[in-house]
Protein backbone atom coordinates (compact mmCIF):
# COMPACT_ATOMS: atom_id res chain seq x y z
CA UNK A 1 0.00 0.00 0.00
CA UNK A 2 1.19 3.37 -1.03
CA UNK A 3 1.04 6.27 1.33
CA UNK A 4 0.27 9.64 0.60
CA UNK A 5 2.75 11.54 -1.20
CA UNK A 6 3.56 15.08 -1.66
CA UNK A 7 5.70 17.47 -3.93
CA UNK A 8 7.77 19.56 -3.35
CA UNK A 9 9.10 19.10 -0.21
CA UNK A 10 10.55 22.49 0.53
CA UNK A 11 9.92 25.58 -1.28
CA UNK A 12 11.04 29.37 -1.39
CA UNK A 13 9.01 31.73 -3.32
CA UNK A 14 8.64 36.09 -3.21
CA UNK A 15 5.46 37.84 -2.24
CA UNK A 16 3.43 38.18 -5.20
CA UNK A 17 4.55 35.09 -6.59
CA UNK A 18 2.26 31.90 -8.00
CA UNK A 19 2.76 28.12 -6.18
CA UNK A 20 1.40 25.21 -7.07
CA UNK A 21 1.85 22.17 -4.49
CA UNK A 22 1.00 18.55 -5.22
CA UNK A 23 -0.40 15.15 -3.21
CA UNK A 24 -0.90 12.00 -4.63
CA UNK A 25 -3.69 9.95 -2.50
CA UNK A 26 -3.12 6.20 -0.69
CA UNK A 27 -3.78 3.82 -2.93
CA UNK A 28 -7.63 2.76 -2.80
CA UNK A 29 -8.77 6.51 -1.71
CA UNK A 30 -10.63 9.21 -3.55
CA UNK A 31 -10.76 12.01 -1.35
CA UNK A 32 -7.84 14.62 -0.54
CA UNK A 33 -7.62 17.52 1.99
CA UNK A 34 -5.78 20.15 1.69
CA UNK A 35 -4.14 22.00 5.36
CA UNK A 36 -2.11 24.89 6.47
CA UNK A 37 -0.03 24.08 9.41
CA UNK A 38 1.78 28.05 11.11
CA UNK A 39 4.40 27.34 13.05
CA UNK A 40 3.57 25.91 16.45
CA UNK A 41 0.00 26.06 15.36
CA UNK A 42 -2.67 22.82 14.93
CA UNK A 43 -3.52 22.54 11.07
CA UNK A 44 -6.14 24.22 9.34
CA UNK A 45 -8.41 23.05 6.76
CA UNK A 46 -8.29 24.82 3.58
CA UNK A 47 -10.56 22.52 1.46
CA UNK A 48 -11.51 19.27 0.33
CA UNK A 49 -11.41 17.70 -2.75
CA UNK A 50 -14.16 14.51 -3.90
CA UNK A 51 -14.91 13.63 -7.80
CA UNK A 52 -12.88 16.30 -8.94
CA UNK A 53 -15.28 19.04 -6.61
CA UNK A 54 -14.67 21.31 -4.39
CA UNK A 55 -16.31 19.20 -1.15
CA UNK A 56 -15.58 21.50 1.65
CA UNK A 57 -14.04 24.67 1.97
CA UNK A 58 -12.70 26.68 5.19
CA UNK A 59 -11.52 30.42 5.75
CA UNK A 60 -9.42 31.04 3.20
CA UNK A 61 -9.50 33.52 0.28
CA UNK A 62 -10.30 32.65 -3.67
CA UNK A 63 -6.33 32.84 -3.83
CA UNK A 64 -6.47 29.82 -2.52
CA UNK A 65 -7.75 27.51 -5.64
CA UNK A 66 -7.20 23.53 -5.63
CA UNK A 67 -7.46 20.63 -8.44
CA UNK A 68 -8.27 16.83 -8.33
CA UNK A 69 -7.53 14.78 -11.15
CA UNK A 70 -9.29 11.50 -12.34
CA UNK A 71 -6.47 9.24 -10.30
CA UNK A 72 -7.37 11.07 -7.65
CA UNK A 73 -4.31 13.02 -7.17
CA UNK A 74 -4.48 16.91 -6.35
CA UNK A 75 -2.83 20.56 -6.76
CA UNK A 76 -3.18 23.16 -4.55
CA UNK A 77 -2.84 26.76 -6.21
CA UNK A 78 -1.63 29.76 -3.91
CA UNK A 79 -1.75 33.61 -6.24
CA UNK A 80 -0.43 36.92 -5.13
CA UNK A 81 1.49 34.82 -2.19
CA UNK A 82 1.46 36.98 1.24
CA UNK A 83 4.30 36.35 3.60
CA UNK A 84 1.88 34.82 5.66
CA UNK A 85 1.12 32.12 3.64
CA UNK A 86 4.52 30.83 4.77
CA UNK A 87 3.57 27.17 6.62
CA UNK A 88 3.78 23.63 6.39
CA UNK A 89 1.10 22.35 3.43
CA UNK A 90 -0.38 19.19 4.40
CA UNK A 91 -2.19 16.85 2.35
CA UNK A 92 -4.19 14.13 3.40
CA UNK A 93 -6.37 11.08 1.59
CA UNK A 94 -9.89 9.48 2.68
CA UNK A 95 -12.16 6.71 1.47
CA UNK A 96 -14.80 9.02 0.91
CA UNK A 97 -18.24 6.60 3.16
CA UNK A 98 -20.14 9.72 3.62
CA UNK A 99 -19.51 9.63 7.34
CA UNK A 100 -16.07 10.74 9.75
CA UNK A 101 -13.73 9.42 7.45
CA UNK A 102 -10.12 8.46 8.98
CA UNK A 103 -7.66 11.15 6.47
CA UNK A 104 -4.36 9.87 6.40
CA UNK A 105 -1.29 12.90 6.08
CA UNK A 106 1.56 13.27 3.75
CA UNK A 107 4.40 14.54 4.71
CA UNK A 108 3.81 18.10 3.66
CA UNK A 109 5.42 20.87 1.65
CA UNK A 110 6.85 23.77 3.84
CA UNK A 111 6.76 26.79 1.70
CA UNK A 112 8.37 30.22 2.48
CA UNK A 113 7.66 33.20 1.75
CA UNK A 114 10.46 36.26 1.07
CA UNK B 1 -18.35 26.75 13.99
CA UNK B 2 -16.59 24.18 16.11
CA UNK B 3 -13.59 24.72 18.37
CA UNK B 4 -10.86 22.44 20.02
CA UNK B 5 -8.89 23.80 22.76
CA UNK B 6 -5.79 21.80 23.89
CA UNK B 7 -4.60 23.46 27.45
CA UNK B 8 -1.19 22.23 27.62
CA UNK B 9 1.47 23.20 24.91
CA UNK B 10 3.85 21.29 26.74
CA UNK B 11 3.37 18.05 29.20
CA UNK B 12 6.53 16.42 31.02
CA UNK B 13 6.82 13.19 33.00
CA UNK B 14 8.90 10.63 33.98
CA UNK B 15 8.69 6.86 32.06
CA UNK B 16 6.36 4.56 33.90
CA UNK B 17 4.05 7.43 35.44
CA UNK B 18 0.59 7.88 34.00
CA UNK B 19 -0.46 10.70 31.43
CA UNK B 20 -2.68 12.18 30.40
CA UNK B 21 -2.94 14.85 27.51
CA UNK B 22 -6.25 17.25 28.01
CA UNK B 23 -8.34 18.13 25.13
CA UNK B 24 -11.75 20.05 25.22
CA UNK B 25 -14.02 20.65 22.24
CA UNK B 26 -17.06 22.87 21.39
CA UNK B 27 -19.83 21.77 19.13
CA UNK B 28 -23.41 22.14 19.56
CA UNK B 29 -23.94 18.60 17.41
CA UNK B 30 -22.46 14.97 17.59
CA UNK B 31 -18.71 15.06 16.50
CA UNK B 32 -16.09 12.65 15.77
CA UNK B 33 -13.29 13.01 17.91
CA UNK B 34 -9.50 11.78 16.60
CA UNK B 35 -5.68 11.95 18.16
CA UNK B 36 -3.47 12.40 16.02
CA UNK B 37 0.57 12.10 16.74
CA UNK B 38 3.61 12.92 15.37
CA UNK B 39 6.75 12.02 16.26
CA UNK B 40 10.21 13.41 15.46
CA UNK B 41 10.47 13.55 11.77
CA UNK B 42 7.76 11.76 10.95
CA UNK B 43 4.25 12.67 9.60
CA UNK B 44 1.27 13.38 10.99
CA UNK B 45 -0.20 9.84 12.08
CA UNK B 46 -3.92 8.47 13.38
CA UNK B 47 -3.19 7.58 16.79
CA UNK B 48 -7.13 6.77 18.00
CA UNK B 49 -10.31 7.95 17.01
CA UNK B 50 -13.54 7.20 19.65
CA UNK B 51 -15.37 5.29 17.79
CA UNK B 52 -13.33 2.45 16.78
CA UNK B 53 -13.00 2.15 20.97
CA UNK B 54 -9.59 0.86 20.42
CA UNK B 55 -6.41 1.03 22.46
CA UNK B 56 -3.55 2.28 20.59
CA UNK B 57 0.06 1.59 21.99
CA UNK B 58 -1.79 1.78 25.56
CA UNK B 59 -3.71 4.50 24.97
CA UNK B 60 -7.18 5.38 25.27
CA UNK B 61 -9.75 8.38 25.45
CA UNK B 62 -13.24 8.44 26.47
CA UNK B 63 -15.60 10.76 25.22
CA UNK B 64 -17.19 12.92 27.93
CA UNK B 65 -19.96 14.76 26.27
CA UNK B 66 -21.21 16.51 29.43
CA UNK B 67 -17.44 17.76 29.52
CA UNK B 68 -17.47 17.74 26.41
CA UNK B 69 -13.75 16.39 26.56
CA UNK B 70 -12.37 13.55 24.84
CA UNK B 71 -8.51 13.38 27.09
CA UNK B 72 -5.85 10.86 26.17
CA UNK B 73 -4.65 8.55 28.74
CA UNK B 74 -1.77 5.89 29.38
CA UNK B 75 -1.28 4.31 32.55
CA UNK B 76 2.65 3.57 32.31
CA UNK B 77 4.42 6.18 29.87
CA UNK B 78 7.19 4.77 27.79
CA UNK B 79 10.47 7.11 26.23
CA UNK B 80 9.03 6.52 22.83
CA UNK B 81 5.21 8.29 23.32
CA UNK B 82 7.65 11.81 23.49
CA UNK B 83 5.91 13.37 20.43
CA UNK B 84 3.58 16.19 19.61
CA UNK B 85 0.12 15.07 20.15
CA UNK B 86 -3.07 16.61 17.98
CA UNK B 87 -7.04 16.49 19.49
CA UNK B 88 -8.97 16.91 16.29
CA UNK B 89 -12.72 17.02 15.40
CA UNK B 90 -15.14 16.48 12.49
CA UNK B 91 -18.58 17.06 12.86
CA UNK B 92 -21.42 14.70 12.16
CA UNK B 93 -23.55 15.99 9.38
CA UNK B 94 -24.53 19.46 8.57
CA UNK B 95 -22.01 21.27 6.10
CA UNK B 96 -18.52 20.74 7.63
CA UNK B 97 -18.39 17.23 6.55
CA UNK B 98 -14.63 16.45 5.81
CA UNK B 99 -13.14 19.26 7.78
CA UNK B 100 -10.75 18.41 10.41
CA UNK B 101 -10.55 20.79 13.13
CA UNK B 102 -7.24 20.39 15.36
CA UNK B 103 -6.15 22.09 18.69
CA UNK B 104 -3.05 23.50 19.06
CA UNK B 105 -1.48 20.48 20.00
CA UNK B 106 0.46 19.26 23.31
CA UNK B 107 4.08 18.22 23.03
CA UNK B 108 4.61 14.90 25.38
CA UNK B 109 8.21 14.75 26.96
CA UNK B 110 8.45 11.53 28.45
CA UNK B 111 11.89 11.25 30.59
CA UNK B 112 14.28 8.42 31.50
Amino acid sequence: ETGVTQSPTHLIKTRGQQVTLRCSSQSGHNTVSWYQQALGQGPQFIFQYYREEENGRGNFPPRFSGLQFPNYSSELNVNALELDDSALYLCASSFFRGGADTQYFGPGTRLTVL
Amino acid sequence: AQRVTQPEKLLSVFKGAPVELKCNYSYSGSPELFWYVQYSRQRLQLLLRHISRESIKGFTADLNKGETSFHLKKPFAQEEDSAMYYCALIPLGGTSYGKLTFGQGTILTVHP
